[in-house]
This record gives structure tokens, C-alpha cells and sequence, in this order.
């Protein structure tokens, strides 16, 4: 079992839609929980942290962890085709570096 | 805030030659810094780990005498790799982390490295 896992798509959705991105992780020791948006050729950005239960907003998404079920999500409201990209889970669990997951790619469709 | 830097951006060398990387944290101090690898359409591969002053921890099977690390200060690490090949040829990408308790890591641009 890979420790950050990602459904690697594409998912693909019409512009103005809900996207929903799921991730689940194996470490229940893990504490904080991030979301970065890789475009094609570009390196990695840091979209959202989150680091307890519940909804974090800001704009259009809204991240929501569930340690309980080891779970994660990015929403993204009223998704635009600049929003194509591939969505990158990370998890932190106290060790050196980050977890990664393979990433979700996903399509926004004008 | 928390901008890193990668210089160059862009590197073709014949193979046999070094390619040395940079990789700086412009606003604030690194406690550790991170080199990953990526090749097209796959995921990220974390390299190495570094710590200011001290030697840097390598991941399994990423060769320590082939990709020489060194940060020498807060704001500083570099990538050196040493006798490219084509098979280095690869994307590779740095980030940064500020404080020691805090786990948001930042990522430079990343530098495309094309050995011929």
C-alpha cells in the first residue's frame, strides 16, 4: 500500500463545476496535510495546508481532512481551465521530508 | 513570502562534464532543504535531504558521489552533478523548509538538465 495514495485520473469536469480531489494516507501519526498544483513542465506550488479536522476555505477551494478516516480533499468551486493542471497530496508525518502522492490530473473543460 | 530560487533554470552539457545547480531561499532561512528529480509524466523522486552544516541524507539507490550536495548556509544549497549522462537528463527541483517544527515545504522553479 503507497502511503499518500491519489486516484491519478484525468478528471475531467466543465468549467464552472465542482472539482473534488481525494487523497488517503496510512500514517495515523501524520499531522499536517498539504496541496500543491503542478502545471505541465512547471514545478510544484503550494495551494492549501490543513492541519486539523474539518473545512479550510480560501476562495474558490476548500480543503477538508478527516484524520478519522485518513482522508483528504481539495474542492475547487467555479473551476476554470487555468485550473488544469496535475493536484499533488502531501502529507507530513514528523519525518524529514514530505510525503508525496502520484498526483491527480485534472481537465477543466470550457 | 517563501521564494526560492533555482539557477539556472536551464542546462544542456556534453556528457562527462558537472552541471552544478543553485537552489535559494530569497526570504527567509532554510533549515532544510530538499532536492527532487522528476522525469516527464512521472512523479516527483525525492533525492536528498539537507541540513545547514551538515552532510546531506540520500534516499535509496540516488547515488551520494554522483549528485554532490552541499549547504553551506540558510540561504544556500547547490546540486552538483558530477560526470552527467544522458540518463541524468531530467527536471530537477529544490525546496525549502523554514523552521525545523514546520513541514510546509516551498518549491524553486526547477532547472531542466539535458545531457548530450
Amino acid at each position: 500500500q503507497k502511503e499518500v495514495e491519489q486516484n491519478s485520473g484525468p478528471l475531467s469536469v466543465p468549467e464552472g463545476a465542482i472539482a473534488s480531489l481525494n487523497c488517503t494516507y496510512s500514517d495515523r501519526g501524520s499531522q499536517s496535510f498539504f496541496w500543491y498544483r503542478q502545471y505541465s513542465g512547471k514545478s510544484p506550488e503550494l495551494i492549501m495546508s490543513i492541519y486539523s479536522n474539518g473545512d479550510k476555505e480560501d476562495g474558490r477551494f476548500t480543503a477538508q481532512l478527516n484524520k478519522a478516516s485518513q482522508y483528504v480533499s481539495l474542492l475547487i468551486r467555479d473551476s476554470q481551465p487555468s485550473d488544469s493542471a496535475t493536484y499533488l497530496c502531501a502529507v507530513g508525518t514528523g519525518r524529514r521530508a514530505l510525503t508525496f502522492g502520484s498526483g491527480t490530473r485534472l481537465q477543466v473543460q470550457p | 513570502g517563501a521564494v526560492v530560487s533555482q539557477h539556472p533554470s536551464w542546462v544542456i552539457c556534453k556528457s562527462g562534464t558537472s552541471v552544478k545547480i543553485e537552489c535559494r531561499s530569497l526570504d527567509f532561512q532554510a533549515t532544510t532543504m530538499f532536492w527532487y528529480r522528476q522525469f516527464p509524466k512521472q512523479s516527483l523522486m525525492l533525492m536528498a535531504t539537507s541540513n545547514e552544516g551538515s552532510k546531506a541524507t540520500y534516499e535509496q539507490g540516488v547515488e551520494k558521489d554522483k549528485f554532490l550536495i552541499n549547504h553551506a548556509s540558510l540561504t544556500l544549497s547547490t546540486l552538483t552533478v558530477t560526470s552527467a549522462h544522458p540518463e541524468d537528463s531530467s527536471f530537477y527541483i529544490c525546496s525549502a523548509r523554514a523552521l525545523i517544527l514546520e513541514e510546509t515545504q516551498y518549491f524553486g522553479p526547477g532547472t531542466r538538465l539535458l545531457v548530450l
